[in-house]
Order: structure tokens, then sequence, then C-alpha cells
């Protein structure tokens, strides 16, 4: 049963500090999204890649924020400085890339990050 | 532009009940995608179904249903006989029909399946 991983899970750190999520797409997907959920933001679609480059970082803050895919199975989004309203649940998602919008995203469990 | 609206927040019922989980969307495209997501307490959120904008039949599986009414804009989630472990999140979510891919959610309502 194919899945996204990421890891880690949860993550507690000062504000400042760095902090690197990384994600696992399912194998043979060549599309992958970073999300950002908070419960007053909901779903926020952070960056995304199609075939490891990036397509849209539009919601992302650009100033703290970077999103890469250094080789096919690996997606890594990182916050330096972090501040404590970065606290949410960061979502990976992967896609097989089926032209035409029809592309189902399949979801990774999250990285719980809060910034103390 | 693009919106998907549900306009449950959260909804309770008891088991057994039948539930219908609404979901309205706007779009000016002719080829669209609609999506179902659920998200149990654990968190990940887990594709129910995909339908496109030129198939309005209804789709059942197993105690889940969808109705796709294109002239409402609606694509309603009904789960019958509800369970406990059908308490979640569920979101509704809507793709363009171009090479994007970009997701527009909904807000999700949380369902309360009570003993």
């Amino acid at each position: 049963d194919a899945r996204v991983t990421q890891t880690p899970r949860h993550k507690v750190t000062e504000m400042g500090q760095e902090v690197t999520m990384r994600c696992q797409p399912i194998l043979g997907h060549n599309t992958v999204f970073w999300y950002r959920q908070t419960m007053m933001q909901g779903l926020e679609l952070l960056a995304y890649f199609r075939n490891r480059a990036p397509l849209d970082d539009s919601g992302m803050p650009k100033d703290r924020f970077s999103a890469e895919m250094p080789d096919a199975t690996l997606a890594t989004l990182k916050i330096q400085p972090s501040e404590p309203r970065d606290s949410a649940v960061y979502f990976c998602a992967s896609g097989p890339g089926v032209a035409g919008g029809q592309d189902t995203q399949y979801f990774g469990p999250g990285t719980r990050l809060t910034v103390l | 532009a693009q919106k998907v609206t549900q306009a449950q927040t959260e909804i309770s019922v008891v088991e057994k009940e039948d539930v219908t989980l609404d979901c309205v969307y706007e779009t000016r495209d002719t080829t669209y995608y609609l999506f179902w997501y659920k998200q149990p307490p654990s968190g990940e959120l887990v594709f129910l179904i995909r339908r496109n904008s030129f198939d309005e039949q209804n789709e059942i599986s197993g105690r889940y249903s969808w109705n796709f009414q294109k002239s409402t804009s609606s694509f309603n989630f009904t789960i019958t006989a509800s369970q406990v472990v059908d308490s979640a999140v569920y979101f509704c979510a809507l793709s363009k029909g171009n090479n994007f891919n970009k997701f527009y959610f909904g807000s999700g309502t949380k369902l309360n399946v009570k003993p």
C-alpha cells in the first residue's frame, strides 16, 4: 500500500530556529504539493512541484520559507527563522501527474509544528 | 474564480442515522473535477472520490454515496447508517480542467457520530 511519508511527525522548536520538514512522495508520482493547515485559515497551498520543478510557490512567505526537491524521492520545506505564527500542521501530497486537472492528490500524515 | 463552500461547520448525529454533507462550488470552467477527502482524528487526509464535470451519475460505495448536480453546482455526500468510525472532518475540493492541478478546498464539515 503505497503512501506518502513525512518526517518528523511532530516538531517543537523555539522561535528563530531553523525547521526542515521532509516528504517522500509515492514512487512514480511526479507532482508534489505542500500545504499548511490551521484552524483559522484551513488548508493553504504553499508550493507545488511537477517533475521536481517548482510551478507555484505564491502561497509561501518568501522571506522565511523555501521548498525544494533535491531528487524525485525527496521534497523538503524549510522555515528559517521560525516564528510562533508558523505553528500548524504541514502536509505533503503527491499525485501521479495525470493531465487535465484530474490528478488526485494523496496526502501524507503531516508534520505538526509548534514554535514557542 | 473558483470557490468551494461547505456551509455546515459541524454536524452531530447518532449512530445508524443517515447524514448528508453539503458542498457547493463556483467555477466558470466547463471542465473541472470534484473531490471529497476524509480527515479522521489521526490527521491524515484520505481520498474518497473524484468526479469529472461531464459525469453526473450518482455514485455509491458501500454506505457512501455522492450526488452531483450541475444545475445547482452541488456535490453532496451522504453516509447511510452512520458509524462512530465515520467521525471526521470531511473536505470537498475543486480542481480546474487544466494542467495546473491546484485544488480549491472547502472549509470542511466536522461530523460527530455518537454511539
